[in-house]
């Protein structure tokens, strides 16, 4: 089946510890992105891939870090978590990203207290 | 700036009613539209892509139409059922936004028995 998977779908964790959310499609697809949403605020773009090794940031990209290192993974980073950064986050991908059908994950809830 | 909104906000109708939800966009320079649906604490699912050359797209009881030259999109659910209750979003890439999709905020949609 295609999909993009998400881990994990619900996390708690304390203030600056590390943490790492994978995704991962099986769709053979080249650009892949990372959105936060917020009440009030909807789905903002964290950053994305438009290839392996290349990626670049989206509107809110500070607290974040990610690497495209394969095709299929595009795992997001937060170095130290802070609770703003509690959230709901998706991963999604698309052949281009440009003019072909997104498809998102089932999303991460992150709270950091 | 390139903004995508979505109104009503909400939306509540009696099972077995047609509707129209509507998404604006205020640049007509974009690639597509694509209309997904999201339930609540859930991930988002793609419904319709239409692309920027195409006027409708049908999927089922779902249609969505695309006027560029106005900056709207509706999507049209015929014969709505309880299990169409959910969060609609419309979201569209850009001309020189690097593939990122800009979302409306949504329209919350209630289908009652």
């Amino acid at each position: 089946e295609a999909q993009v998977t998400q881990n994990p779908r619900y996390l708690i964790t304390v203030t600056g510890k590390k943490l790492t959310v994978t995704c991962s499609q099986n769709m053979n697809h080249e650009y892949m992105s990372w959105y936060r949403q917020d009440p009030g605020l909807g789905l903002r773009q964290i950053y994305y891939s438009m290839n392996v090794e290349v990626t670049d940031k989206g509107d809110v990209p500070e607290g974040y870090k990610v690497s495209r290192k394969e095709k299929r993974n595009f795992p997001l980073i937060l170095e130290s978590p802070s609770p703003n950064q509690t959230s709901l986050y998706f991963c999604a991908s698309s052949f281009t990203g440009l003019n072909t059908e997104a498809f998102f994950g089932q999303g991460t809830r992150l709270t950091v207290v | 700036k390139q903004e995508v909104t979505q109104i009503p906000a909400a939306l509540s109708v009696p099972e077995g009613e047609n509707l129209v939800l509507n998404c604006s966009f205020t640049d007509s320079a974009i690639y597509n539209l694509q209309w997904f649906r999201q339930d609540p604490g859930k991930g988002l699912t793609s419904l319709l892509l239409i692309q920027s050359s195409q006027r409708e797209q049908t999927s089922g009881r779902l249609n969505a139409s695309l006027d560029k030259s106005s900056g709207r999109s509706t999507l049209y659910i015929a014969a709505s059922q309880p299990g169409d209750s959910a969060t609609y979003l419309c979201a569209a890439p850009f001309y020189n936004q690097g593939g990122k999709l800009i979302f409306g905020q949504g329209t919350e949609l209630s289908v009652k028995p």
